[in-house]
């Protein structure tokens, strides 16, 4: 059953341009994530965040930034998309070990 | 930093027998090893996991095993079925409290009917 809710399912814009994904969990973990999966299907984790504070950050480029309003909800914003930004963005939540991810988000950038 | 490295890319394995997926590990501190199933587009799913203080743990159909010396720790599904066809990952992370999950490339498994 899901529990991670991820909007939008897909986006396709254009280089430059920002773009903005939902993230929101009902399972009452105080820890949220990012990861980034390639064409490859290689995960990268990007951020996590545990009770709305920044506790990993890996390096993305500065374009990428987080933002959580409460420890349900954990939001990606990406200024002017690049092409190699394309890829499928899944965010997570977790209690302690185990990750509950969502269904992801596909960018395509043209 | 950890490196996890998954030896199979893909495998195909006829319905009713065994898969093995094989990852190894760089860092002798990682102690909590999961694996994830991922069904085409879908997110990742927990299936098991195996800490460093036990060198076997089975639930149902799914056997993992951690050799700490070697580095080394396997996925055994056996029985396989049909439904059983996913990219399956395993990680690698420090003990509770450490956020980041260092994961394999990923095991694209075929059952074949």
């Amino acid at each position: 059953e899901t529990a991670v809710f991820q909007t939008p399912n897909y986006h396709v814009t254009q280089v430059g341009n920002e773009v903005s994904f939902n993230c929101k969990q009902t399972l009452g973990h105080d820890t949220m994530y990012w990861y980034k999966q390639d064409s490859k299907k290689l995960l990268k984790i990007m951020f996590s965040y545990n009770n709305k504070q920044l506790i990993v950050n890996e390096t993305v480029p500065r374009r990428f930034s987080p933002q959580s309003s409460d420890k349900a909800h954990l939001n990606l914003r990406i200024k002017s998309v690049e092409p190699e930004d394309s890829a499928v963005y899944l965010c997570a939540s977790s209690p302690q070990n185990t990750l509950y991810f969502g269904a992801g988000t596909r960018l395509s950038v043209l | 930093g950890e490196k996890v490295e998954q030896h199979e890319s893909t495998l195909s394995v006829r319905e009713g027998d065994s898969a093995v997926i094989n990852c190894t590990y760089t860092d002798t501190a990682s102690s909590y090893f999961p694996w994830y199933k991922q069904e085409a587009g879908k997110g990742l799913h927990f299936v098991i996991d195996i800490r460093s203080n036990v060198d076997r743990k089975q639930s149902q159909r799914l056997i993992v095993l951690l050799d700490k010396k070697a580095k080394r720790f396997s996925l055994h599904i056996t029985a396989t079925q049909p439904e059983d066809s996913a990219i399956y990952f395993c990680a690698a992370s420090l003990n509770t409290g450490n956020y980041k999950y260092v994961f394999g490339a990923g095991t694209r498994l075929k059952v074949i009917a």
